[in-house]
């Protein structure tokens, strides 16, 4: 059974400072990995899929990057802003129905 | 800007009522996941439909949920009867079986049972 994990559960920095979360999955026989953002009391919104064959995936100021035969992922914010204060979620899509497992999250807090 | 919709946002109920939960998918989309979030366990998969067949509700309790796809534009979730457990976010998102299997995710229905 895939089971994802998500280090640390929570982060406070400063803004301007770089960070990066880590998501880590069991079995590496996946099909893709989805990185969401949730808002409190919002729903999920996906920033960043990064497919098998793939090593890692950008999107402005985002960087998602996997090592599948380690069973791990980062997601790298360059220039943190307050803006990005979120829970973010990493969830692994497995190779027969697509279906995501999530991990736990990491609540984000950037300071002004 | 397509979006998955859900209905109703928030629901307040007593238990033992009967619950339903609609979802509207991305026009284009044919694939329908439920998911459900709780402070405990987090987000887990309920439901899956592709084509509007159901390929997997293991992780539905089956006494007392059901989840259908009437037509391609809707998909429901029924509790039936709900218990104060059942509190929880429900989640409905959608993706193309097609494509990248990128999940969109709605905004949810926040069940209170008491």
């Amino acid at each position: 059974k895939q089971e994802v994990t998500q280090i640390p559960a929570a982060l406070s920095v400063p803004e301007g400072e770089n960070l990066v979360l880590n998501c880590s999955f069991t079995d590496s026989a996946i099909y893709n990995l989805q990185w969401f953002r949730q808002d409190p009391g919002k729903g999920l919104t996906s920033l960043l899929l990064i497919q098998s064959s793939q090593r890692e995936q950008t999107s402005g100021r985002l960087n998602a990057s996997l090592d599948k035969s380690s069973g791990r992922s980062t997601l790298y914010i360059a220039a943190s802003q307050p803006g990005d204060s979120a829970t973010y979620l990493c969830a692994v899509g497995d190779t027969g129905f697509q279906k995501l497992v999530f991990g736990t999250g990491t609540r984000l807090l950037v300071s002004p | 800007d397509a979006r998955v919709t859900q209905t109703p946002r928030h629901k307040v109920t007593e238990m033992g009522q009967e619950v339903t939960m609609r979802c509207q998918p991305i026009l284009g989309h044919n694939t329908v996941f439920w998911y459900r979030q709780t402070m405990m366990q987090g987000l887990e998969l309920l439901a899956y439909f592709r084509n509007r067949a159901p390929l997997d509700d293991s992780g539905m309790p089956k006494d007392r949920f059901s989840a259908e796809m009437p037509d391609a534009t809707l998909a429901t979730l029924k509790i039936q009867p709900s218990e104060p457990r059942d509190s929880a976010v429900y989640f409905c998102a959608s993706g193309r079986s097609t494509h990248s299997y990128e999940q969109y995710f709605g905004p949810g229905t926040r069940l209170t049972v008491t």
